[in-house]
C-alpha cells in the first residue's frame, strides 16, 4: 500500500540552526501539507503547496519557514533558524486532489524536532 | 471559520464493551469530516471519513461514525472494544464549500482499553 514517508523520525538541532525536514509523499498525489504537533497540543495546519507552490498557509508559517520540492519525489521543509518552540511533531501529508473535494489526506510518521 | 472539540480528552473503556468518542464540528457550510487515529510512534491513520454520501460511514478496524448536522456532531463508535484500540483519536474537519485546503483538528482523545 503506498505510504507517505519522512526522514528523519528523530532529528535533534541546537537553537540557531537550519534543519531540514524531507517528506516523500505518494507518487499520483498532487497537494502537499505540513502540519505540526507541539507536545501536549492540537495538531496545527502549516502550510499547503501544489503546482510548485504554496496554495495557503497559516500565521504560524513565517519568514523562517519555507516549502520546497526540488524533484519530482521530495517534498521539504526548512526552518532556517530555529527556535525552542519549534520542538515539536512536524507530519507530512498528500492527497490526490483538493481537500475541497471527495478526497482524504495521507500523513506520514512524522518527524520529532527537538531544538536545545 | 471551521472548527471541532472533542468532549473528552481521555476515554477508558473495558476490552468488548462499547466506545464512544464524541466530536462536535463548526463549519461554515458544508464540512467533510475524518477520524484519524495515532498509535504511540506511529503516523496518523484515516479511519472513515464523511463527504456528504451517507450519513452512517463505516471505517477500518469495525468503527463507524454518524454525520448529524442537526446537532453538528460526528461521534466515533465501535460497538467492542479491542486492547488493540487503544490509541489518540482526532476528529477532523475540512471545508469544502471554501476550498480551503487546510484541515482542522480536534484536541484528540486518548482512548484506553483496559483488559
Amino acid at each position: 500500500e503506498p505510504e507517505v514517508t519522512q526522514t528523519p523520525s528523530h532529528q535533534v538541532t541546537q537553537m540557531g540552526q537550519e534543519v531540514i525536514l524531507r517528506c516523500v509523499p505518494i507518487s499520483n498525489h498532487l497537494y502537499f501539507y505540513w502540519y505540526r504537533q507541539i507536545l501536549g497540543q492540537k495538531v496545527e495546519f502549516l502550510v499547503s503547496f501544489y503546482n510548485n507552490e504554496i496554495s495557503e498557509k497559516s500565521e504560524i508559517f513565517d519568514d523562517q519557514f519555507s516549502v520546497e520540492r526540488p524533484d519530482g519525489s521530495n517534498f521539504t521543509l526548512k526552518i532556517r533558524s530555529t527556535k525552542l518552540e519549534d520542538s515539536a511533531m512536524y507530519f507530512c501529508a498528500s492527497s490526490e486532489d483538493s481537500l475541497a473535494v471527495n478526497t482524504e489526506a495521507f500523513f506520514g510518521q512524522g518527524t520529532r524536532l527537538t531544538v536545545v | 471559520a471551521q472548527s471541532v472539540t472533542q468532549l473528552d480528552s481521555h476515554v477508558s473503556v473495558s476490552e468488548g464493551t462499547p466506545v464512544l468518542l464524541r466530536c462536535n464540528y463548526s463549519s461554515s457550510y458544508s464540512p467533510s469530516l475524518f477520524w484519524y487515529v495515532q498509535h504511540p510512534n506511529k503516523g496518523l491513520q484515516l479511519l472513515l471519513k464523511y463527504t456528504s454520501a451517507a450519513t452512517l460511514v463505516k471505517g477500518i478496524n469495525g468503527f463507524e461514525a454518524e454525520f448529524k448536522k442537526s446537532e453538528t456532531s460526528f461521534h466515533l463508535t465501535k460497538p467492542s472494544a479491542h486492547m488493540s484500540d487503544a490509541a489518540e483519536y482526532f476528529c477532523v474537519v475540512s471545508d469544502r464549500r471554501t476550498g480551503r485546503r487546510a484541515l482542522t483538528f480536534g484536541s484528540g482523545t486518548r482512548l484506553q482499553v483496559q483488559p
